[in-house]
Parts: C-alpha cells; structure tokens; sequence
C-alpha cells in the first residue's frame, strides 16, 4: 500500500516554464488536496477535490490549475512559474474530507523557479 | 474555523514527557482539536484528535480543559526521534479544509 506519492521529489524551473505537479493515492479516497509550504511557515491550501469531476479553490489558488477525472489522481498545474512559487509542495487525501478524519500527506515536492 | 495559538518553540529531554499546549478560546461546540506533526521536512502525520473528552492513542496522549479554550499534547517518553513542529488545528466537523498554522518546534535533546 502506498499512500500518497508525489512526483517529481525535486523540480527546478525557469521562470514562465510550465509543468504538473503528480499526486496520486490508492486507498480509494474521495477528498484530495495540494497545500504549499514556504520556509518557516505552515501550510497554506491551494486546491482541493471531495471527488472526481469536482474541484475548489483554498487560501491560495492563483497561479495554480487542477483537475480530477480519476479518483486516484489529482494532479497540479503551473501554467507560467514564476519565483514566488518556489515552494515545497505537499498533497494530501482522506476518506471523505468530513472533518473527523485523518489526513494523509504525501512526501512533497520541493520546487525552485528561477 | 476557531484560530489556536501554541509557543513558537519548546525544548524537552529524551525520555521525559513532552506537554505542548494550545489555546483555542474561541473554539465552537461542534470543533475539534487535531495534532498534526511534520518531522523535517516529510508530509504532516496525524497525531491524535478529540472533542471534549480526553484521548489516548500509541503515540500520544489529549487532554482538553473542560471550558474547551485550551488542550495540551502529551508525549509521555519523548524520544529524539519526536523531534518535529506540532500543529494544533481546530477544525468543525464537516468538509472543510485544515488550516495550518505555523506550529510548535519541539526540539528533543539528549
């Protein structure tokens, strides 16, 4: 089993590239999620989906695209990278999203733009 | 969501019980206290969550004051390896995401 997995582990990016960010997870969860972590700081939520076909936005969603056409997948998209999104990236799933249960993190993905 | 407030860092000696504490004075009846914990820097791992009794689990240990306003994570034998930043949250009981704050830096030192 698993879990959550995140690729790439490590990015380096030119500022205007473009590229996704994969999550994936195999424990048949419904409620999928990105957050955004910046040195000495806690995280902050992007994107989230409680299913398939069904996205929303967090805190923090400019810059960031995402869709869910699977359950298992819930990929993230930088259309334009620029600096200030150079960030560590972290997903998470559970079983719903209701408030009692646990929260699963993948290992991250560290990203440089340049 | 209630907003929590926890000491930027703390220190403990291994082996010796770890307490974090958090204030949460403006939690509402249907929240609940969630500790959350990021060794390094891997992903966040559940620790432990309540509502208004006091909870155990193999890692750790919650006790909620009775007013709610406040909890306390304990670690009974704190080992080098429970090195992390701690994050309390208060989150209600429906879909809405969790909210991270900047967290305790528990520092285990032997």
């Amino acid at each position: 089993n698993a879990g959550v997995t995140q690729t790439p582990k490590f990015q380096v990016l030119k500022t205007g590239q473009s590229m996704t960010l994969q999550c994936a997870q195999d424990m048949n969860h419904e409620y999928m999620s990105w957050y955004r972590q910046d040195p000495g700081m806690g995280l902050r939520l992007i994107h989230y989906s409680v299913g398939a076909g069904i996205t929303d936005q967090g805190e923090v969603p400019n810059g960031y695209n995402v869709s869910r056409s699977t359950t298992e997948d819930f990929p993230l998209r930088l259309l334009s990278a620029a600096p200030s999104q150079t960030s560590v990236y972290f997903c998470a799933s559970s079983q719903t999203g209701q408030g009692t249960e646990k929260l699963f993190f993948g290992s991250g993905t560290q990203l440089s733009v340049l | 969501d209630a907003k929590t407030t926890q000491p930027t860092s703390m220190d403990c000696a291994e082996g010796r019980a770890a307490n974090l504490p958090c204030n949460h004075s403006t939690i509402s009846g249907n929240e609940y206290v969630y500790w959350y914990r990021q060794i390094h820097s891997q992903g966040p791992q559940y620790i432990i969550h309540g509502l208004k009794n006091n909870e155990t689990n193999e890692m750790a240990s919650l006790i909620i004051t009775e007013d709610r306003k406040s909890s306390t994570l304990i670690l009974p034998h704190a080992t080098l390896r429970d090195t992390a930043v701690y994050y309390c949250i208060v989150r209600g009981s429906g879909n809405t995401p969790l909210v991270f704050g900047k967290g305790t830096r528990l520092s285990v030192i032997a």
